[in-house]
């Protein structure tokens, strides 16, 4: 099955700094959704894009619906420990038979004390 | 509260020994999903169902099987449990997947099996 390639895979960061990640994928889709996994949880949604070219925001994150339609991107500014966590991208094309959400690899975002 | 609400949370077996892993949402969503995560896969699809009595294969069905006898509960079954299938296992549900602003998941908080 299909599989979007998110990058970076890993990041080590100090509190207060910006981070930036994306999801590419190979064929078109028209809504995103970003999640993100705290440890030992379920993913939860940050930010849900629904329209090329979407730029919405959700506190410190802000996230961008590329204009390709392949591509999704995550910001957060100033980092805080709690943003500690895997954050994952999905993507979906409506499309009659076809209900299933594809998700990222995942981004592992580690805060250096 | 709403929820997704996966049991057991933790399982050690043994390669053979049949086992479920029960799931249950309180939503009253239509669609429900099982995803396994392993570690640089993300989360992959195992079998999703749009509604009782309908269930279809994700992207990785080999050596799992479900059900959808109610619109709450969607168990997963190993019916002869393999090294390979230690994973993270998560049950999700969402209340239509086809239409737009109501495909958010909510997921449960994980199921973590080893098979020895």
């Amino acid at each position: 099955g299909q599989q979007l390639n998110q990058s970076p895979q890993s990041m080590f960061i100090q509190e207060g700094e910006d981070v930036s990640m994306n999801c590419t994928s190979s064929s078109i889709f028209n809504t995103w959704l970003w999640y993100k996994q705290d440890p030992g949880e379920g993913p939860v949604l940050l930010i849900a894009l629904y329209k090329a070219g979407e730029l919405t925001s959700n506190g410190r994150l802000t996230a961008q619906f590329g204009i390709t339609r392949k591509d999704s991107f995550l910001n957060i500014s100033a980092s805080i420990p709690s943003d500690v966590g895997i954050y994952f991208c999905a993507g979906q094309l409506f499309r009659l038979g076809n209900e299933k959400l594809t998700f990222g690899t995942g981004t592992r975002l580690t805060i250096i004390p | 509260e709403a929820q997704v609400t996966q049991n057991p949370r933790y399982l050690i077996t043994v390669t053979g020994k049949k086992l479920t892993v029960t799931c249950s949402q309180n939503m009253n969503h239509e669609y429900m999903s099982w995803y396994r995560q392993d570690p640089g896969l993300g989360l992959r699809q195992i079998y999703y169902s749009m509604n009782v009595e309908v269930t279809d294969k994700g992207d990785v069905p080999e050596g799992y099987k479900v059900s959808r006898k109610e619109k709450r509960n969607f168990p997963l079954i190993l019916e002869s449990p393999s090294p390979n299938q230690t994973s993270l296992y998560f049950c999700a549900s969402s209340s239509h997947l086809g239409l737009p602003g109501a495909n958010v998941l909510t997921f449960g908080a994980g199921s973590r099996l080893t098979v020895l």
